[in-house]
């Protein structure tokens, strides 16, 4: 049973523009959930965290968004930069932590 | 600081072969795991650590074994290598508070089972 799920295997965005990045979850019991970056031939990299008690985490040019009701948190790229090209996971649990499939995401200049 | 090393890079097992994949870390983690990620998906967990001496089961632990025998380590065991067990596998570790729980994971090691 996939508990996260990325429904999106890619998106392409243009520099500058919003990146918009989702995923869904079905155990109501997680709580606490991540993003997190990847490149090949390297291992994941931490974005930004959000727990269960809060809707919303803003670092920079990441925010990550969580809808509870809906079991779905979202992270949002303001503005796109080619270097945000990458393999995007989220992951949600509390002591272990479930991955997505990821979203491969691809910022044009 | 290291972070999470994982040893070796790369391997390539015989079916019925053993090997062990080893993992450390130097930031006194109380937390690590073991994933796998097969072309074109996501991690998958096999096995987790909470604190030395303890192991949890993940989501795939079939086939895998390991033992946390102190917090700095976390080794991963294949018996008896199946051509199904060909991925990359993942370390990671991590400080578990209440509210946070934020995985570093080393480079990873790709292993092909012919």
């Amino acid at each position: 049973d996939q508990q996260v799920k990325q429904n999106s295997p890619s998106l392409s965005v243009q520099e500058g523009r919003i990146s918009i990045l989702n995923c869904d979850y079905t155990n109501s019991m997680f709580d606490y959930f991540l993003w997190y970056k990847k490149y090949p031939a390297e291992g994941p990299t931490f974005l930004i965290s959000i727990s269960s008690i809060k809707d919303k985490n803003e670092d920079g040019r990441f925010t990550v968004f969580l809808n509870k009701s809906a079991k779905h948190l979202s992270l949002h790229i303001v503005p796109s930069q080619p270097g945000d090209s990458a393999v995007y996971f989220c992951a949600a649990g509390g002591n272990d932590m479930r991955f997505g499939a990821g979203t491969r995401l691809t910022v044009k200049p | 600081n290291a972070g999470v090393t994982q040893t070796p890079k790369f391997r390539i097992l015989k079916i019925g072969q053993s090997m062990t994949l080893q993992c450390t870390q130097d930031m006194n983690h109380n937390y690590m795991y073991w994933y796998r990620q097969d072309p074109g998906m996501g991690l998958k967990l096999i096995y987790y650590s909470v604190g030395a001496g303890i192991t949890d089961k993940g989501e795939v632990p079939n086939g895998y074994n390991v033992s946390r025998s102190t917090t700095e380590d976390f080794p991963l065991r294949l018996e008896l290598a199946a051509p199904s067990q060909t991925s990359v596998y993942f370390c990671a570790s991590s400080y578990r508070e209440r509210d946070k729980n934020i995985q570093y994971f080393g480079a990873g090691t790709r292993l092909s089972v012919l």
